[in-house]
């Protein structure tokens, strides 16, 4: 069974880049039956989907986060990995990593594993 | 970009059927996908393409899509089935997911 973890500092500063890893276990990053997304939920809120990459390195991105945005893919070591620039307060959330299956005619795109999440706290 | 409309709260009897729409302007055209997610836990995929049901979720949960209006039905609600639960399309005009804004089963 597939396993995903989320890793990386638990506190960033205002304007700084928070970068995160998730590292999938159980399974390769490198099929091609898959794609890797970030998604996020501050507290007491709904979740926000960030952005998906395939092993690949082909990316869609969120379009109100799009400008800050990096996803990159690491085969060797079965991670991926998010940078988004420019913190604010407002970016503070619980951040998961989550697989989703490639469908055919790209009908549809769900998340049928999660990683547990990580809190990040932007801080002034 | 598309927008999914959830109630904010849905509210049942223990043995009861749950009904928790999500609304979208011609959702019927999508597939959908619902997650439940209790307190302090990641969200788990429950339901996917409208209607299919992942390995390990129970038969009491179902889902239909149709017109402007899809649906997750839980059957004999049990109180382990309190928590958030929220809608997902993948917007093909965009190239994203989009997700609705969560609606809390509270089982009295």
């Amino acid at each position: 069974q597939v396993h995903l973890q989320e890793s990386g500092p638990g506190l960033v500063k205002s304007s700084q880049t928070l970068s995160l890893t998730c590292t999938v276990s159980g399974g390769s990053i490198s099929s091609d039956s898959y794609y890797w997304s970030w998604i996020r939920q501050p507290a007491g809120k709904g979740l926000e989907w960030i952005g998906r990459i395939y092993t690949s390195g082909s990316t869609n991105y969120n379009p109100s986060l799009k400008s800050r945005l990096n996803i990159l893919v690491d085969t060797s070591k079965n991670q991926f990995s998010l940078k988004l620039s420019s913190v604010t307060a407002a970016d503070t959330a619980m951040y998961y990593c989550a697989r989703g299956p490639v469908v055919p005619a790209a009908l549809t795109n769900y998340f049928d594993f999660w990683g547990q999440g990580t809190l990040v706290t932007v801080s002034s | 970009s598309y927008v999914l409309t959830q109630p904010a709260s849905v509210s049942v009897a223990p043995g009861e059927t749950a009904r928790i729409p999500c609304g979208g302007k011609n959702i019927g055209s999508k597939s959908v996908n619902w997650y439940q997610q209790k307190p302090g836990q990641a969200p788990v995929l429950v339901i996917h393409y409208d209607t299919d049901r992942p390995s390990g979720i129970p038969e009491r949960f179902s889902g239909s899509n149709s017109g402007n209006t899809a649906t997750l039905t839980i059957s004999r609600v049990e109180a382990g089935d309190e928590a958030d639960y929220y809608c997902q399309v993948w917007d093909s005009t965009t190239d994203h997911v989009e997700f609705g804004e969560g609606t809390k089963l509270t089982v009295l």
